[in-house]
């Protein structure tokens, strides 16, 4: 069973700070990583996508990398009450299934 | 146009119904996957499918099988339909390659009751 944890929440940050969230991961063999953001009773919809140790910018996101630790993180620069929602870290190895963690759901407060 | 469609988006069934959920695309992507998600557990992993001619069991396969008849087009059955199978149900596409970015649809809201 491929593991993949996130750190609990809820997280509550005030809006304009950063939010940083974290993702633990059992496979070594993992290739992608991937962030999704999920609205209450919507779908998951992909945020970042990171394949190489390191950092990757997107706008106010960052995905952060480090492959020997197995941890990928994920930091919302400037957050806005819109970015209100639950994020979801997943996995994929080389047979193209992805593992999800459980999720980790941010709130801004304005 | 909804590049990832699911239908129907909410149904209420009773206990011993067979129900069917319907997922198209116009991505073009070759694979395709059916999760459901329940309120603390995250998404598992029903079926997925590679191509027309491949169909995979996921982590929680029991009680549920899928029908992939076409490349667009991959639907999932409930053959009994019991209470603990009330969840959030997603398809999901990706294409051919090692990446794996899944697109999801927005989901079917099934209640057993």
């Amino acid at each position: 069973q491929k593991e993949v944890e996130q750190n609990s929440g809820p997280l509550s940050v005030p809006e304009g700070a950063i939010a940083s969230l974290n993702c633990t991961y059992s496979d070594r063999g993992s290739q992608s990583f991937f962030w999704y953001r999920q609205y209450s009773g919507k779908s998951p919809e992909l945020i970042m996508f990171i394949y190489s140790n390191g950092d990757k910018e997107d706008g106010r996101f960052t995905a952060q990398l480090n492959k020997a630790s197995q941890y990928v993180s994920l930091l919302i620069r400037d957050s806005q009450p819109s970015d209100s929602a639950t994020y979801l870290c997943a996995v994929s190895s080389n047979d193209y299934k992805l593992s999800f963690g459980a999720g980790t759901t941010v709130t801004v407060r304005a | 146009d909804a590049d990832v469609t699911q239908t129907p988006r909410n149904r209420i069934t009773k206990t011993g119904k067979r129900i069917m959920l319907e997922c198209s695309q116009t991505k073009g992507h070759d694979r395709m996957y059916w999760y459901r998600q329940d309120p603390g557990l995250g998404l598992r992993l029903i079926y997925y499918s590679f191509d027309v001619k491949d169909i995979n069991k996921g982590e929680i396969s029991d009680g549920y099988s899928v029908s992939r008849q076409a490349q667009a087009k991959f639907s999932l059955s409930l053959e009994s339909a019991i209470p603990n199978q009330t969840a959030l149900y997603f398809c999901a596409t990706s294409e051919r390659g090692i990446r794996n970015e899944q697109f999801f649809g927005p989901g079917t809201r099934l209640t057993v009751l």
